[in-house]
């Protein structure tokens, strides 16, 4: 199956800064999901980008799906940004595989 | 529009015990995931359906877990009997996928399993 690595595995912050998530991964897709867990364990939607770039408020994402990786930008993070972020992808066979994540804690 | 919604939220069991998880996806998505997740790991999927076919179940350890989705909506996991090594979070999760491919998943809260 197709593996789904993520970069860094831990990031701290001090509120206002910026920040860059990678995931890497070993095969075309047809699908490529971020997500968010939050202290509660709730996935929570950030982008559905298989390619291209798109923006939601201070988040934005792209997808090099010819390189096969994907960046999430963070911008003027905030203490709600904590949570684990999670890369997902979807290939042709449509098993979701997804990354260990990256553990992010913004401090005030 | 209500989310997915999975019940019980937290379950406590003595090992060897049956247990059941249900989940009821958004309305009119088709397609349902069962997922694990390990403390400090991502998702792995356990089981597909697309309506009422499972399609991807080969991650399912099929000794002692069971599912199904009755009428292409809602769905019920069950493990029996329980292990200790069961202990996790299990997550539903549901979208509406069409001819062109897989479609954005939505994740229910999950239910943590202990298992004593």
């Amino acid at each position: 199956g197709i593996q789904v690595e993520q970069s860094p595995p831990d990031l701290i912050l001090q509120e206002g800064a910026n920040s860059t998530l990678r995931c890497n991964f070993s095969d075309s897709v047809n699908n490529l999901q971020w997500f968010h867990q939050n202290p509660w364990g709730q996935l929570i939607n950030l982008f559905y980008i298989p390619s291209g770039t798109k923006q939601n408020g201070r988040l934005s994402a792209t997808t090099v799906a010819t390189e096969r990786y994907s960046l999430l930008y963070i911008s003027s993070s905030q203490t709600t940004d904590s949570g684990v972020y999670f890369c997902a992808v979807q290939g042709g066979s449509y098993i979701p595989t997804f990354g260990r994540g990256t553990s992010l804690i913004v401090h005030p | 529009e209500a989310g997915v919604v999975q019940s019980p939220r937290y379950k406590i069991i003595e090992k060897k015990q049956p247990v059941a998880f249900w989940c009821n996806p958004i309305s009119g998505h088709n397609t349902l995931y069962w997922y694990l997740q390990n403390l400090g790991q991502g998702p792995e999927l356990l089981i597909r359906y697309e309506n009422e076919e499972a399609v991807d179940d080969s991650q399912l350890p099929k000794d002692r877990f069971s599912a199904e989705r009755l009428k292409g909506v809602d769905s019920t996991l069950k493990i029996q009997p329980a292990e200790l090594g069961d202990s996790a979070v299990y997550l539903c999760a549901s979208s509406l996928d069409i001819a062109g491919g897989p479609e954005t998943q939505y994740f229910g809260p999950g239910t943590r399993l202990l298992v004593l």
